[in-house]
């Protein structure tokens, strides 16, 4: 089955610099790649997302690039806000599941000093 | 659209109680899942469902039982809750397809 790692476990930067979360999949089929961010006490809620005919997206702040060939994504958060203190979860499906299961990463804990 | 919800939002059970979590989607989907998050921990898929009448086990299904009511609610049992299961309960639905789960509000369960 599809496993998925992510990169670092630990992340803080400061206030207005850049995060980069890193996540490797090992499923080549894999087609779909969602992040989320979770806010403490909180749900796990979808904050940007890609599909394997792209290399690329982006939503005002954030992200995602995809490397096919490597198996590996990333989010890129520029100008950050204390908002973006949270816990992300990078996740992939794969049609040799049906894309029934998400298979998500252990979880990067980002803070972001003032 | 409340999109996914769950009910209870918190409940103290003691080894050996029986209860049941239960959760409701408004959005047409077919896919609806259970996942457990243990502090600090990831998403743990317990079990799924990928449409009205199926059900499949996920990574942790151990000492858990669900059903699949209709398209719009799935339940999950604990039928002897021990305390290795206290944990925060998220349900979650899927349209269908490569495309993103939605995640509920959750439910704090504690077993004593």
């Amino acid at each position: 089955g599809e496993n998925v790692e992510q990169h670092p476990s630990t992340l803080s930067v400061q206030e207005g610099d850049s995060a980069v979360i890193k996540c490797t999949y090992s499923d080549s089929a894999s087609n779909y790649f969602p992040w989320y961010k979770q806010e403490l006490g909180k749900r796990p809620q979808l904050i940007i997302d890609i599909r394997s005919n792209v290399g690329e997206k982006k939503d005002q702040r954030i992200a995602v690039t995809l490397n096919k060939t490597a198996k590996h994504f990333s989010l890129h958060i520029t100008e950050t806000q204390p908002e973006d203190s949270a816990v992300y979860f990078c996740a992939a499906s794969s049609p040799n599941a049906g894309n029934e299961k998400l298979t998500f990463g252990t979880g990067t804990r980002l803070t972001i000093i003032p | 659209n409340a999109g996914v919800t769950q009910t209870p939002k918190f409940q103290v059970l003691k080894t050996g109680q029986s209860m049941t979590l239960q959760c409701a989607q408004d959005m047409n989907h077919n896919s609806m899942y259970w996942y457990r998050q243990d502090p600090g921990m990831g998403l743990r898929l317990i079990y799924y469902s990928a449409s009205e009448g199926t059900t499949d086990k996920g990574e942790v299904p151990n000492g858990y039982n669900v059903s699949r009511l209709n398209k719009r609610e799935f339940s999950l049992r604990l039928e002897s809750a021990a305390p290795s299961q206290t944990s925060v309960y998220f349900c979650a639905s899927r349209a269908g397809g490569p495309d993103t789960q939605y995640f509920g509000p959750g439910t704090r369960l504690t077993v004593l």
